[in-house]
């Protein structure tokens, strides 16, 4: 079974458009968070959650939006989207209350053209 | 702030050969964390392992063995005997120790890309 999965693994979409990535975790985590890879491989935390709450909102542009409907699930929703949203967006989860080791997901390539 | 750097883009070796990749990180916090996480070409990322700032004993997990030095803020990953499967980018993080903080954010050095041909 599939600890972190997120959906779609591919998106590609054209500038403007408003678009989804879903994340599930089955390993009971409390918190879960989303990370941007870009082209240069670079990975930088965008949000984290925990237990339906957000607890870390680095300085990313109001059109990234995170949804959490409860503890298992953590959504990215981006509007208007522009060139400079294509990444890979990865999302991971961990134990609360620690620096506990985050397990993520298989990435979702978006790409905006 | 904190920040973590593997001044290494890049190493190539030959199957067999041994490969240390370096990470120096900064913090100001007196308990953190470290990790190495590895990233085959098919793109996930993969758990290595994670060691805490009151750690220093060295660590092998089979053909791997880290090495961390608090004196020299450096927490070094050597792949002995290397093999193909092993080509993948590792990233060195860093996340801050605060047990009261939930979900600590980590900070990712710039990968160090491993190629080991046949």
């Amino acid at each position: 079974d599939t600890a972190v999965s997120q959906t779609p693994k591919y998106l590609v979409t054209q500038m403007g458009n408003d678009k989804s990535i879903k994340c599930e975790q089955n390993l009971g985590h409390d918190t879960m968070y989303w990370y941007k890879q870009d082209s240069k491989k670079f990975l930088k935390i965008m949000f984290s959650y925990n237990n339906k709450e957000l607890i870390i909102n680095e300085t990313v542009p109001n059109r990234f939006s995170p949804k959490s409907p409860d503890k298992a699930h953590l959504n990215l929703h981006i509007n208007s989207l522009e060139l400079g949203d294509s990444a890979v967006y990865f999302c991971a989860s961990s134990q609360t209350a620690g620096s506990y080791e985050q397990y993520f997901g298989p990435g979702t390539r978006l790409t905006v053209t | 702030a904190q920040k973590v750097t593997q001044a290494q883009t890049e190493i190539s070796v030959v199957e067999k050969e041994d490969v240390t990749l370096d990470c120096v990180y900064e913090t100001r916090d007196t308990t953190y964390y470290l990790f190495w996480y590895k990233q085959p070409p098919s793109g996930e990322l993969v758990f290595l392992i994670r060691r805490n700032s009151f750690d220093e004993q060295n660590e092998i997990s089979g053909r791997y063995s880290w090495n961390f030095q608090k004196s020299t803020s450096s927490f070094n990953f050597t792949i002995t005997a290397s093999q193909v499967v092993d080509s993948a980018v590792y990233f060195c993080a860093l996340s801050p120790g605060n047990i009261k903080a939930a979900g600590n954010k980590l900070t990712f050095g710039g990968g160090t890309r491993v190629l080991v041909k046949p």
